[in-house]
């Protein structure tokens, strides 16, 4: 199993310009989240995912837009990318049945918005 | 609003030593707590506790819950370089989208 794996590793944006960051996970997990980390301010939830076709917000949503057309594969967008986006990004899956909800993290990717 | 606290912030230790890391945390209808480390990339899993005053070991770590005074403790003893590392605790509160809430974490630096 390769766990939980992200692309890219490492992007540089130019302000106003968009991306995507794809996660996939290959441990049949029903749940998938979307993290940024900041200095200082440890991980931050930014959307996840109960199932297939189903999104929601979390603390920090905003300027972000998510997709999870299958169940294997949750898609971050950046619309109109912005300095204070600069972070890494790490993205996140589990289990829904509760004692197995342990989430298994992917190798994050960095972006820097110029 | 729910909220995970660390502390300390960071810590310096020669190896050999051994540390207590701190976690309290408030939740709305506790589920769980876990710990992770997160040395240069992805943060990796330790423990889960669900129940109070059951210690989880995994080598020179160890952890425990207590669920009265909502907080938790992770030992590591005989501390060793690659050690290194942030430690992270995290929270399940109730409801169905198994959210964590993390703290901000504890850097923990194990001098030879």
């Amino acid at each position: 199993n390769a766990g939980v794996t992200q692309t890219p590793k490492f992007r540089v944006l130019k302000t106003g310009q968009s991306m995507t960051l794809l996660c996939a996970q290959d441990m049949n997990h029903e749940y998938m989240y979307w993290y940024r980390q900041d200095p200082g301010m440890g991980l931050r939830l930014i959307h996840y995912s109960v199932g297939e076709g189903t999104t929601a917000k979390g603390e920090v949503p905003d300027g972000y837009n998510v997709s999870r057309l299958k169940k294997q594969n949750f898609l971050l967008g950046l619309e109109s990318a912005a300095p204070s986006q600069t972070s890494v990004y790490f993205c996140a899956s589990s289990y829904y049945h509760q004692g197995a909800e342990t989430q298994y993290f992917g190798p994050g990717t960095r972006l820097l918005v110029l | 609003e729910d909220k995970v606290v660390q502390s300390p912030l960071s810590l310096v230790v020669h190896e050999g030593d051994t540390v207590t890391l701190n976690c309290s945390y408030e939740v709305t209808n506790f589920r769980s707590l876990l710990w992770y480390k997160q040395e240069k990339k992805a943060p990796t899993f330790l423990f889960m506790l669900t129940s109070s005053g059951i210690e989880k070991k995994s080598g020179r770590l160890s952890s425990i819950l207590d669920k009265k005074e909502l907080f938790s403790i992770l030992n590591i003893t005989a501390t060793q370089t690659g050690d290194s590392a942030v430690y992270l605790c995290a929270s399940i509160p109730g409801g169905a989208t198994n959210k964590l809430i993390f703290g901000t974490g504890t850097l923990l630096a194990v001098q030879p």
